[in-house]
């Protein structure tokens, strides 16, 4: 069964700090790596990761993963308040019904 | 487009009660997921569905019944409703193929089973 890790669980940060989130995976059959920004509404969807040491960038955040080492992080530079937020992420390990394995998300809050 | 609709937005139950949730989506895909999610846990995968007419069980489906007559539509219905079931319930949708991934998520429905 597919399992996915994040870590650390929360963290408090000052405005403009850098941040950055861990997700380690254990799947049979992988396929990619996704992240999501959930405010207090629906997820929001980040990246989507296939190949490693390729990294994704939008605007402060970027993301990357190591397909050896089973993980991936999620950087999040100069923070603003208004990335406080839960970040998920989730594994796609192949199959036809395209299930997502989620973990149990960090919640990142920025404080000015 | 409208994406993925939920509702209700809230409800309350009581213990026993029964209730349907709706989630339709307008994007015309095929795959669509019915997740719960508990306060400080992630997504919980309840039922699945890979296009009308099938559907498949997830990672907790007890205590909980979907059906998919048409590919817009993926209800999720509480027979018995119980304190344990109370969460906030998310609808999501994907595309079929290319390599796709993405889900995308309804605003969700809160419940509390009382």
């Amino acid at each position: 069964e597919d399992k996915v890790v994040q870590s650390p669980l929360s963290l408090v940060v000052h405005e403009g700090d850098t941040v950055t989130l861990n997700c380690s995976y254990e799947v049979t059959n992988f396929r990619s790596l996704l992240w999501y920004k959930q405010e207090k509404k629906a997820p929001t969807f980040l990246f989507m990761l296939t190949s490693s040491g390729i990294e994704k960038k939008s605007g402060r955040l970027s993301s990357i993963l190591d397909k050896k080492e089973l993980f991936s992080i999620l950087n999040i530079t100069a923070t603003q308040t208004g990335d406080s937020a839960v970040y998920l992420c989730a594994d796609h390990s192949g199959g036809s019904n395209y299930k997502l394995t989620f973990g149990k998300g960090t919640l990142l809050t920025v404080n000015p | 487009n409208a994406g993925v609709t939920q509702t209700p937005k809230f409800r309350i139950l009581k213990i026993g009660q029964s209730m349907t949730l709706q989630c339709t989506q307008d994007m015309n895909h095929n795959y669509m997921y019915w997740y719960r999610q508990d306060p400080g846990m992630g997504l919980k995968l309840i039922y699945y569905s890979v296009g009308a007419g099938i559907t498949d069980k997830g990672e907790v489906p007890n205590g909980y019944n979907v059906s998919r007559s048409t590919t817009e539509d993926f209800p999720l219905r509480l027979e018995l409703a119980a304190p344990s079931q109370t969460s906030v319930y998310f609808c999501a949708s994907t595309p079929d193929g290319g390599g796709v991934y993405e889900q995308y998520f309804g605003p969700g429905t809160r419940l509390t089973v009382t």
